[in-house]
């Protein structure tokens, strides 16, 4: 079946730094990708929603400058956090659907772990 | 791994239907298990959930039980409502904290 792929699992850097998680769809093009963020002991919190070529859209609350999105290609989208703080240590998880409208389905990466010393 | 099955949709029912959304779960350890629901144009949010098996978790008239034995976790409502249209996710975290989720199966509640 339909698999995406987010790299890394796992990131464990220092204060300031910026980090780039990638999401993939490894067998259909996605035209759509969502980026998800798990605070702890909570629920997810849909941060953007990216449609290939076009900016994403931020929900709101969620800083356009610090979390930046890439949607490139119908493959690929990237989420950067930019000179990021402890406080951005969390579970980042992505979802990738092909085609409009709820009728497709929704697939998931299996999350990064972003830990910021 | 841990792994979350869903029945495929799309599912089309009449107003005030009895609904049910099957999910079977696979899993090493002890997760906790919920339902999202996506309406259209927007993200997912939490419908409901379970962290221990026998429990039952319930909103806005939605129902589900976590099942060890069967490891099942069905989705169900007695009396759909056009509103309740949209797109409904099974979930497990497990206990390192990893989601993992089914493909979503949509539904539609007509008049």
């Amino acid at each position: 079946g339909a698999v995406v792929s987010q790299h890394p699992s796992r990131v464990i850097c220092k204060s300031g730094t910026s980090v780039k998680i990638e999401c993939r769809s490894l067998d259909f093009q996605a035209t759509t990708m969502f980026w998800y963020r798990q605070f702890p002991k909570k629920s997810l919190m849909l941060m953007a929603t990216s449609n290939e070529g076009s900016k994403a859209t931020y929900e709101q609350g969620v800083e356009k400058d610090k979390f930046l999105i890439n949607h490139a290609s119908l493959t690929l989208s990237t989420l950067t956090v930019t000179s990021a703080h402890p406080e951005d240590s969390s579970f980042y998880i992505c979802s990738a659907r092909s085609g409009e409208g709820g009728n497709q389905p929704q697939h998931f990466g299996d999350g990064t772990r972003l830990s910021i010393l | 791994g841990d792994s979350v099955t869903q029945m495929e949709g799309p599912v089309t029912l009449s107003e005030e239907a009895f609904l049910t959304i099957n999910c079977t779960y696979t899993a090493t350890g002890y997760p906790s298990l919920f339902w999202y629901v996506q309406y259209p144009g927007e993200g997912l949010q939490l419908l409901l959930k379970a962290t221990k098996a026998d429990d039952k978790g319930s909103n806005k008239g939605f129902e589900a039980t976590y099942r060890k034995e069967t490891t099942s976790f069905h989705l169900e409502k007695g009396s759909v409502q056009v509103s309740d249209s949209a797109v409904y996710f099974c979930a497990l975290r497990d206990p390192g904290n990893q989601f993992y989720f089914g493909t979503g199966t949509s539904l539609t509640v007509i008049p």
